[in-house]
């Protein structure tokens, strides 16, 4: 079974420092899609970067980048200059390839000091 | 704008009552799916649907039924509702695929009492 590990529970970071989430997962498939999801406190999940496994080049979505180490099964994400709009739970899933649909992590709540 | 609609956000049930949770999207998207969404727990898949006619069933779909008689339109029945049905639900849809991936509905929060 497809599964998404995130083992940071709450994280916290100086305003305009930078930040790394933690994500791994485990799948039997060699083509697959990963995602990080923000959930501010209005509850909208609202997508923040996505990597194609098959592309070894890192995705970047302005101050977001990934560190993808697909044997490694890793997907970190990066927030540079922390803003105090960042301040949500983060996400990450993967996309189940049998059928489509998104297999998610726990969460991590992401704390902004000001 | 265009994306996802979700209705109602709030709503109150008794034990027992039935119920329907609306979600139209106005992307022309293929792909719909309900998750739902329990604290200290990432979302968790009921229904989807790859197509219009075309429905199945995901990780917990057990008290849920739904049907796809339009692209626009993937409703969520709750067919009695029971206290572990609290939760928030969630409306999601994609193009074929979903790698790009998925547009997200702003939730129903569901209480049953």
């Amino acid at each position: 079974a497809q599964t998404v590990t995130q083992s940071q529970p709450e994280m916290s970071v100086q305003e305009a420092e930078t930040v790394t989430l933690s994500c791994t997962y485990d799948t039997s498939e060699s083509d697959y899609y990963l995602f990080w999801y923000k959930q501010p406190p209005s509850r909208q999940m609202i997508l923040v970067i996505r990597q194609e496994a098959y592309k070894q080049q890192n995705a970047t979505e302005n101050r977001f980048s990934v560190n993808f180490q697909k044997a490694a099964k890793s997907f970190s994400l990066k927030i540079s200059d922390s803003q105090l709009g960042d301040a949500a739970m983060y996400f990450c899933a993967s996309l189940l390839g049998s059928n489509y649909q998104l297999i998610w992590g726990a969460g991590t709540k992401l704390i902004i000091k000001p | 704008n265009a994306g996802v609609t979700q209705t109602p956000k709030f709503q109150v049930l008794k034990t027992g009552q039935s119920m329907t949770l609306q979600c139209a999207q106005d992307m022309n998207h293929e792909y719909m799916s309900w998750y739902r969404q329990d604290p200290g727990m990432g979302l968790r898949l009921i229904h989807y649907s790859v197509g219009a006619g075309i429905t199945d069933q995901g990780e917990v779909p057990n008290g849920y039924n739904v049907s796809r008689s339009t692209t626009e339109d993937f409703p969520l029945r709750l067919l009695s509702a029971a206290p572990s049905q609290t939760s928030v639900y969630f409306c999601a849809s994609s193009k074929p695929g979903g790698g790009d991936g998925y547009t997200f509905g702003s939730g129903t929060r569901l209480t049953v009492v």
